[in-house]
């Protein structure tokens, strides 16, 4: 099956900085990915996804980069604000089937 | 409209006891998904529908979880021989159809096992 790893597991910036998260994966048939944002206590809220025939796709302040070649893909988040700080979940998809991350832990300090 | 919604919001049980948990998915999602989240954890994908059938019942922790989904909509968890192990959230998504599409998550279960 497919396996998932997200780094780093925790990740403070100063507000303003921009952020990275990176994930690999094992299968080289996924061809789905999403990133999820989950604030405390709450569920997790797709920000930004990518199909495996686009190697990057943005969306004002975010951005997500796929690396088939290399089975990894990142998460960009520029100007950061203290909103952003959640966790964020990177996720495979392949056979219908949906692998998560561990998750980043992300804050934004004022 | 409504989005996905989980039902008990909170459920504490005695191990050993069975507990059912319910998922009512956006109307017209023909795909539905079951996750387990346990504390500070990722999502762990248990399950997924498309309609009424499940075609991979593999990533079920053990014989004791069982899912089903009945009209195209409604789905039930059951936990069978409750452990202190399955304390978690368990989520539920659901999307327009299985694949590549956007899930919209409901709200979760936190299952408390005493």
């Amino acid at each position: 099956g497919e396996n998932v790893e997200q780094h780093p597991s925790t990740l403070s910036v100063q507000e303003g900085d921009s952020a990275v998260i990176k994930c690999t994966y094992s299968d080289s048939a996924s061809n789905y990915f999403p990133w999820y944002k989950q604030e405390l206590g709450k569920r997790p809220q797709l920000i930004i996804d990518i199909r495996s025939n686009v190697g990057e796709k943005k969306d004002q302040r975010i951005a997500v980069t796929l690396n088939k070649t290399a089975k990894h893909f990142s998460l960009h988040i520029t100007e950061t604000q203290p909103e952003d700080s959640a966790v964020y979940f990177c996720a495979a998809s392949s056979d219908n089937q949906f692998y998560f991350g561990t998750g980043t832990s992300l804050t934004v300090i004022p | 409209g409504a989005g996905v919604s989980q039902s008990p919001s909170n459920k504490v049980t005695e191990k050993g006891k069975d507990v059912e948990l319910r998922c009512d998915p956006i109307s017209g999602h023909t795909a539905l998904y079951w996750y387990r989240q346990s504390l500070g954890q990722g999502l762990e994908f248990l399950i997924y529908f498309q309609g009424n059938s499940a075609p991979d019942k593999s990533g079920l922790p053990s014989d004791r979880f069982s899912a089903e989904r009945t009209g195209g909509s409604v789905s039930t968890l059951t936990i069978q021989r409750t452990q202190q192990e399955d304390s978690a959230v368990y989520l539920c998504a659901s999307s327009e159809r299985a694949g590549r599409e956007t899930q919209y998550f409901g709200p979760g279960t936190r299952l408390l096992v005493l």
